[in-house]
This record gives C-alpha cells, sequence and structure tokens, in this order.
C-alpha cells in the first residue's frame, strides 16, 4: 500500500532561516515523489517533482530510497513561502496520486 | 483560459439531501480527479476517471457516486448528505503522456452538511 507520512502539521521559521519540510513514503515499488503547495487563497498547484530534478522558488527536494524519504528544503525562508505543502507519491504508470496529510509552513518577519 | 472550474463554491446541506458537485475542465486533459480536504487528514482521493468513460473509487468513496459525463466534465453525486461528508472537495485534472500526475485543480467547493 502506498502510504505518505508528513510528521510536522506546523513549520514555524522566521525570514532567511533554512526550511526543511519532511515526507517519508512507504510504497514496495518504484515510487514518484511530489510537492504541491496551496498559497493563501490560491489553488493548489505543483511545486516540484523528483523526477524533474529541478529547483522551484529555491526549493530542491532529493529523493533518498535508503531512507524513504523526499524532504523539501530551502537554504534561506521567505515571507511568501508561507504556504501549505503537500507531499504526494504515485508508483510508475498510471497511479493515483496518495498525499500526505500537509504541512504549514509560516515565515515570520 | 479557465482551467480546472468548480462549482458551487460554497453549499450548505442539510443531512439527508443530495446534491452534485461539478466539475468541468477545459484543458483536453484525459483524466479527473476528486479529492477531499479534512484537516489533520490531507488530501483523500474520492473518485478518479483515468480516461472518458470510466471512472474508479478511490480511498474514501462510501457516500459518494461519480459520473465522467465527456471528456470535459467530471461530477460527484452526494446522494444522501451526511455530517461526517463536511469538508473542502476539490476537482483536479492531469494530461497524458510525460505531464501525466502533474496536478491542476480547481478552486475547491466548500460543503457544510448540518
Amino acid at each position: 500500500a502506498q502510504r505518505v507520512t508528513q510528521p510536522e502539521k506546523l513549520l514555524s521559521v522566521f525570514k532567511g532561516a533554512p526550511v526543511e519540510l519532511k515526507c517519508n513514503y512507504s510504497y514496495s515499488g518504484s515510487p514518484e515523489l511530489f510537492w504541491y503547495v496551496q498559497y493563501s487563497r490560491q489553488r493548489l498547484q505543483l511545486l516540484l517533482r523528483h523526477i524533474s530534478r529541478e529547483s522551484i522558488k529555491g526549493f530542491t527536494a532529493d529523493l533518498n530510497k535508503g531512507e524513504t524519504s523526499f524532504h523539501l528544503k530551502k537554504p534561506f525562508a521567505q515571507e511568501e513561502d508561507s504556504a501549505m505543502y503537500y507531499c504526494a507519491l504515485s508508483g510508475r504508470g498510471f497511479q493515483k496520486l496518495v498525499f500526505g496529510t500537509g504541512t504549514r509552513l509560516l515565515v515570520s518577519p | 483560459n479557465a482551467g480546472v472550474t468548480q462549482t458551487p463554491k460554497f453549499q450548505v446541506l442539510k443531512t439527508g439531501q443530495s446534491m452534485t458537485l461539478q466539475c468541468a475542465q477545459d484543458m483536453n486533459h484525459n483524466s479527473m480527479y476528486w479529492y477531499r480536504q479534512d484537516p489533520g487528514m490531507g488530501l483523500r482521493l474520492i473518485y478518479y476517471s483515468a480516461s472518458e468513460g470510466t471512472t474508479d473509487k478511490g480511498e474514501v468513496p462510501n457516500g459518494y457516486n461519480a459520473s465522467r459525463l465527456n471528456k470535459r466534465e467530471f461530477s460527484l453525486r452526494l446522494e444522501s448528505a451526511a455530517p461526517s461528508q463536511t469538508s473542502v472537495y476539490f476537482c483536479a485534472s492531469t494530461p497524458s503522456g510525460t505531464e501525466t500526475k502533474k496536478l491542476f485543480f480547481g478552486s475547491g467547493t466548500q460543503l457544510s452538511v448540518l
């Protein structure tokens, strides 16, 4: 079965501090991992996916198959990063996405 | 370009009433999904449609039925609403090919069942 765990409901940091939002997963096959973000009064949207190995808005995430983790990191948080972040998992081919419970990031000035 | 459009945005029902949530996308996407979002539970998949003409149950289908009316439209019906169905409902769609699994979300329907 697919399962995504985001252990932190709320992460509060000051502007300029490093940020790490944790995501662990359980999946027997070869997973595809994603981070979705929901800013206040905006639609949920894709932030990044591990296949692309990209950096979006200064965020990066590396898939660690040994630790079954896909933590989201940013070296210097900005106030506009405040949002709800969801980690999501899918198998190869057509597979529905399973989401974690989400972490609310609050960046204070 | 409207993307994914959901109606209504807000709805209040009494226990036992029925209603249909509507969703339409204008991006020619193959797959469509209905999720519910609850505090502390994240997003949970209710129903999905991998392609036009197909509908499958997700994690939490009880109390719901879904219909893929055509390639554009995917509706979700509550036959007899219960307070446990109070939630925010999101419709999403994905294209095919390499962009599969990049979900495009609607703005949500906030449903309260009294």
